[in-house]
């Protein structure tokens, strides 16, 4: 089956740090992929878009200098988190959608923990 | 923003018993999804079903779906210890999945 990874697992930095999480397909290429972000007992927001090639599209409400997407190749898109503070603390979790398949079909990784003290 | 509104938000139950979750949403659909997810982990894809089936089951699972009321529901049969996750409903939208606010499921033994 199709997977998706995400490193690091876990990730606790200071306030004021960057830090950077990767999201993989090990088994297929994406062209699209996506970034969520979910709080302790809620539900998963979807962040924004990332497409190879091109610049990533944002949800209403995240703030693009603070979230950097960057989807150099069909298998790689990380999202950095600049100048962390402690309410970017959150369960960040990607997923990828197979080249030519429909919208609907994504494959999620595992999630990254990350606290920033 | 949510799409689905799941409820209820939490439900503790016998192990053994049969636990029903249910989601509704806003906007017409294509087709409608459910995922579980462990606490702390990541998605596992449980079910779709599309918008002309009304039924669909998958082992213990059954799901049903009423586009007339925008609705869903999720029946889990024989509840087992390891059924204990967050069950969400996601609805695909515009290129994106949108996903419901959840529900926490508690099987007790």
């Amino acid at each position: 089956g199709a997977v998706v990874s995400q490193h690091p697992s876990r990730v606790i930095c200071k306030s004021g740090t960057s830090v950077k999480i990767e999201c993989r397909s090990l088994d297929f290429q994406a062209t699209t992929m996506f970034w969520y972000r979910q709080f302790p007992k809620k539900s998963l927001m979807l962040m924004a878009t990332s497409n190879e090639g091109s610049k990533a599209t944002y949800e209403q409400g995240v703030e693009k200098d603070k979230f950097l997407i960057n989807h150099a190749s069909l298998t790689l898109s990380t999202l950095t988190v600049t100048s962390a503070h402690p309410e970017d603390s959150s369960f960040y979790i990607c997923s990828a959608r197979p080249e030519g398949t429909r919208a609907y079909t994504q494959y999620f990784g595992p999630g990254t923990r990350l606290t920033v003290l | 923003s949510q799409q689905g509104e799941e409820d209820p938000q939490a439900l503790s139950i016998q192990e053994g018993e049969n636990a029903t979750m249910n989601c509704s949403y806003k906007t017409s659909i294509n087709n409608l999804q459910w995922y579980r997810q462990n606490s702390g982990r990541g998605l596992v894809h449980l079910i779709l079903i599309r918008s002309n089936e009304r039924e669909k089951h998958s082992g213990r699972l059954r799901v049903t779906l009423d586009t007339s009321k925008k609705s869903s529901s999720l029946l889990i049969t024989a509840s087992r210890a390891a059924d204990t996750a967050s069950y969400f409903c996601a609805t695909a939208r515009d290129d994106k999945i949108i996903f419901g606010k959840g529900t926490r499921l508690h099987i007790l033994p």
